[in-house]
């Protein structure tokens, strides 16, 4: 159980352009997801935490109008890169908290492998 | 100073050696502590949690020392599949904490 998939896990796309990536619960209903990044030889660092229903908190330093994300289900969030450029290539990986769950309990995504040119 | 320290590694030992990794973390407040494993271009996937009692499970035995704000991380008899990088991942106060990832330290095993 708890397993979280993302789609795509890799995509390429032009400067300038939009990317979404999807993240979803297949088995357990997930209040909270969690939205990372992770750049070659560094630690993931937490994006954004999304409530099913209400907008997402922020990390500092983190562009809430360049990284749009929707969590519209308690299935399913959604993080969309606006306008990428070669510095948003990353990993970016999304986790889940199970509903009712221990607080800390996140299962990870398999990740999205982003790559601008 | 970093949230979350450890040592990058590589640590590269042979299969049947034992080897540990350290980590320390700044939050004094931090209640929640635990180890996760990283395959290269994968997601982390948990190893185990850390206890302030320690706790050990199979080849793998964790260390919490609150007053030092250090967690370790001891691999016995190591396999040639341990290879990976090792986060050392600490919570904040209470609930959905965020999770703050160390670098992590990169295990290789030689046959």
């Amino acid at each position: 159980g708890a397993v979280v998939s993302q789609h795509p896990s890799r995509v390429i796309c032009k400067s300038g352009t939009s990317v979404k990536i999807e993240c979803r619960s297949l088995d357990f209903q997930a209040t909270t997801m969690f939205w990372y990044r992770q750049f070659p030889k560094q630690s993931l660092m937490l994006m954004a935490t999304s409530n099913e229903g209400s907008k997402a908190t922020y990390e500092q330093g983190v562009e809430k109008d360049k990284f749009l994300i929707n969590h519209a289900s308690l299935t399913l969030s959604t993080l969309t890169v606006t306008s990428a450029h070669p510095e948003d290539s990353s990993f970016y990986i999304c986790s889940a908290g199970i509903r009712g769950g221990a607080g800390h309990e996140q299962y990870f995504g398999p990740g999205t492998r982003l790559t601008v040119t | 100073r970093k949230e979350v320290e450890q040592d990058p590694g590589p640590f590269n030992v042979p299969e049947g050696a034992t080897v540990a990794f350290n980590c320390t973390y700044s939050n004094s407040a931090s209640q929640s502590f635990f180890w996760y494993r990283q395959d290269c271009r994968k997601e982390p996937k948990l190893l185990m949690s850390v206890y302030s009692s320690g706790n050990e499970d199979g080849r793998f035995t964790a260390q919490l020392n609150r007053a030092s704000q250090y967690i370790s991380l001891l691999i016995r008899d190591s396999k040639l599949s341990d290879s990976a990088t090792y986060l050392c991942v600490v919570t904040g106060e209470t609930g959905y904490s965020t999770l703050t990832f160390g670098k992590g330290t990169m295990l290789l095993v030689s046959p």
